[in-house]
């Protein structure tokens, strides 16, 4: 099936630990983005690539850091994981850069820091 | 501060009534969207007006942009309970990195 597919689904984890979010697109976008959304579901942008190219980067700790290997993959490392890290994070992609379109998002995946 | 905010915050109505969500923004866009998102599901596209644009339509959905109002309305006719969802107006704020400012979102329920 063409998607943006996320790994993994759901992530437990204990404060100070590091974790990856891996995110996948076969639609053969060039252009992929990290969300984050609060319990309030309020969505935040926090990086976007282009090509592999680092194109937005939010006021986000720098704790976090993504990845982009190759076009199709976005990665997400969190350094040190805090309790305020807790929320669902989602990867999405559009066919090019800019807003001219709309993005296709992953299902998400629901990191909780105990 | 956040771009976009949208009202009312929850709405519940019968299957076959009409849904209306407003949203409103701040700041100059290029363009404006509309997305949905399904209990524990990612956000789906639903559609897209330009600044120059005031109407568009798509199936059972109406979208209306106001610029010199900056507000933007989705209208959802003859909803099915399968319309409940959580909807989001999200702007491009004029930039053209593709960084979308999302509102806060309208819970729908559609009541069978």
């Amino acid at each position: 099936d063409t998607a943006v597919s996320q790994t993994p689904k759901y992530l437990v984890t204990q404060m100070g630990n590091d974790k990856s979010i891996k995110c996948e697109q076969n639609l053969g976008h060039d252009t992929m983005y990290w969300y984050k959304q609060d319990s309030k579901k309020f969505l935040k942008i926090m990086f976007s690539y282009n090509n592999k190219e680092l194109i937005i980067n939010e006021t986000v700790p720098n704790r976090f850091s993504p990845k982009s290997p190759d076009k199709a993959h976005l990665n997400l490392h969190i350094n040190s994981l805090e309790l305020g890290d807790s929320a669902v994070y989602f990867c999405a992609s559009t066919p090019r850069g800019g807003s001219g379109t709309g993005q296709y998002f992953g299902p998400g995946t629901r990191l909780t820091v105990l | 501060s956040q771009q976009g905010e949208e009202d009312p915050q929850a709405l519940s109505i019968q299957e076959g009534e009409n849904a209306t969500m407003n949203c409103s923004y701040k700041t100059s866009i290029n363009n404006l969207q509309w997305y949905r998102q399904n209990s524990g599901r990612g956000l789906v596209h639903l559609i897209l007006i330009r600044s120059n644009e005031r109407e568009k339509h798509s199936g059972r959905l109406r979208v209306t942009l106001d610029t010199s109002k900056k507000s933007s309305s989705l209208l959802i006719t003859a909803s099915r309970a399968a319309d409940t969802a959580s909807y989001f107006c999200a702007t491009d704020g004029a930039s053209n990195t593709g960084k979308l400012i999302f509102g806060q979102g309208t819970t729908l329920q559609v009541k069978p």
